[in-house]
């Protein structure tokens, strides 16, 4: 039981350029989330699947994208990176959307050049 | 705009002292307010709380909400040198609405 697992732990990449970050679970939780941690700013909210087949935007959505590809695989797609998304980028799960907390993964750093 | 301000910022202590953390918040729409501890990596959970004034409680840590007041603490006696890490805390704002705090950054000194 890995819980949740994030590749890649390091990236670095040019403005312009594209990636996706790929998160998966394996607890069969039914919500995933996409956070960014920036010092001294605590996490804030990119977008969320509440199940599978369905994605919203959190707090900071512009210049992301995310596919729920099945009930375990969560990914965010950054098409054209810029300095300003150098983060930490976490992704989480839940098992519902009710009174549980999240799980965590252990990150993926990303450095926009 | 609903917002969590968590305080101090930082925090250096000595082990054995006993600590207090404070997370206050703002929203529109409280469902919960969870606290989690940051070492390397990922957060890992320490406490959910909904209910005002019930105490929760692991080992040497605990911690209560104050409804009235819109603020929780979190307490950690008998500090150990493993308890530096960044203490978070959050605020379920409406469903799947999770607002975190900045975090206060606590340095426990042998």
């Amino acid at each position: 039981n890995a819980g949740v697992t994030q590749t890649p732990k390091f990236q670095v990449l040019k403005t312009g350029q594209s990636m996706t970050l790929q998160c998966a679970q394996d607890m069969n939780h039914n919500s995933m989330y996409w956070y960014r941690q920036d010092p001294g700013m605590g996490l804030r909210l990119i977008y969320y699947s509440a199940s599978e087949g369905t994605t919203d935007k959190g707090e900071v959505p512009n210049g992301y994208n995310v596919s729920r590809l099945n009930k375990r695989e969560f990914s965010l797609r950054l098409e054209s990176a810029a300095p300003s998304q150098t983060s930490v980028y976490f992704c989480a799960s839940r098992p519902v959307t009710t009174t549980y907390e999240q799980y965590f993964g252990p990150g993926t750093r990303l450095t926009v050049t | 705009e609903d917002k969590v301000v968590q305080s101090p910022l930082s925090l250096v202590v000595h082990e054995g002292d006993t600590v207090t953390l404070n997370c206050s918040y703002e929203v529109t729409n409280f469902r919960s307010l969870l606290w989690y501890k940051q070492e390397k990596k990922a957060p890992t959970f320490l406490f959910m709380l909904t209910s005002s004034g019930i105490e929760k409680k692991s080992g040497r840590l605990s911690s209560i909400l104050d409804k009235k007041e819109l603020s929780s603490i979190l307490n950690i006696t008998a500090t150990q040198t493993g308890d530096s890490a960044i203490y978070l805390c959050a605020v379920e704002a409406g469903v799947n609405d999770m607002r975190f705090g900045a975090g206060t950054r606590l340095t426990v000194k042998p």
